[in-house]
C-alpha cells in the first residue's frame, strides 16, 4: 500500500464548476497535509496546508482533513482553465521524518 | 522577496561523469530538502538539512549521491559517476523548520544523462 495515494485521474469538470480532488495517507501519525499544484514543466507550488481536522478555506479553494478516515481533499470553487495542473497531496509525518510524503499527483482539466 | 533558486536550471552529461547541484534557499529558512521527480516515479526525498544538526540521508539512493550545505545556507547536490536512471528533474525545497515546516520549491533542475 502506497503511503499517500491519489487518483490519478484526469480528472475532468466544465468551467465555472467545482473540483474535488481527494487523497488518502496510511500513517496515522501524519500531522501536516499540504496541496501543492504542478503545471507541466514548472515545480510544484503550494495551494494549501491544513492541520487540524475540519474545513479550511482560501478563496476559491477549500481544504478537508479527517484524521479518523486518513482523508484528505481539495475543492476547487469556479473552476477556471487556468486551473489545469496536477495537484499533489503531500503529507509530514512528524514520527519519522520531516521530509514530504506524496501522492503521484492527480491531473486536472478544466474544460472552457 | 526571493524564492528559492536553484542553478543550472538543465544539465546534459555523460553517462560516468560526476555532476553538482545548487540551490540557495529562502533567506532565513533554516531547513532545506532535496527531491527528485522522474517519470513514473513521482516526487522522492532524497536529503533533509536542519540547522547544524546532523543531515537525515535516508532517502539518498545510493553511495554516488552526495550533499553538503555550506554555512548554514547554499548546498550542493553531487551526483558522482552518473548514471542513465539518475536522469530526473532535481527539486530543492526550503522551509522556517517550525512546527508548520511548509515547503517552498525552487524552479528545478533538469538533469539528462546520456
Amino acid at each position: 500500500q502506497k503511503e499517500v495515494e491519489q487518483n490519478s485521474g484526469p480528472l475532468s469538470v466544465p468551467e465555472g464548476a467545482i473540483a474535488s480532488l481527494n487523497c488518502t495517507y496510511s500513517d496515522r501519525g501524519s500531522q501536516s497535509f499540504f496541496w501543492y499544484r504542478q503545471y507541466s514543466g514548472k515545480s510544484p507550488e503550494l495551494i494549501m496546508s491544513i492541520y487540524s481536522n475540519g474545513d479550511k478555506e482560501d478563496g476559491r479553494f477549500t481544504a478537508q482533513l479527517n484524521k479518523a478516515s486518513q482523508y484528505v481533499s481539495l475543492l476547487i470553487r469556479d473552476s477556471q482553465p487556468s486551473d489545469s495542473a496536477t495537484y499533489l497531496c503531500a503529507v509530514i509525518t512528524y514520527t519519522g521524518r520531516r521530509a514530504l510524503t506524496f501522492g503521484s499527483g492527480t491531473r486536472l482539466q478544466v474544460q472552457p | 522577496g526571493a524564492g528559492v533558486s536553484q542553478s543550472p536550471s538543465n544539465k546534459v552529461t555523460e553517462k560516468g561523469k560526476d555532476v553538482e547541484l545548487r540551490c540557495d534557499p529562502i533567506s532565513g529558512h533554516t531547513a532545506l530538502y532535496w527531491y527528485r521527480q522522474s517519470l513514473g516515479q513521482g516526487l522522492e526525498f532524497l536529503i533533509y538539512f536542519q540547522g547544524n544538526s546532523a543531515p537525515d540521508k535516508s532517502g539518498l539512493p545510493s553511495d554516488r549521491f552526495s550533499a553538503e550545505r555550506t554555512g548554514g545556507s547554499v548546498s550542493t547536490l553531487t551526483i558522482q559517476r552518473t548514471q542513465q536512471e539518475d536522469s530526473a528533474v532535481y527539486l530543492c525545497a526550503s522551509s522556517d523548520g517550525g512546527a508548520v515546516d511548509t515547503q517552498y520549491f525552487g524552479p528545478g533542475t533538469r538533469l539528462t544523462v546520456l
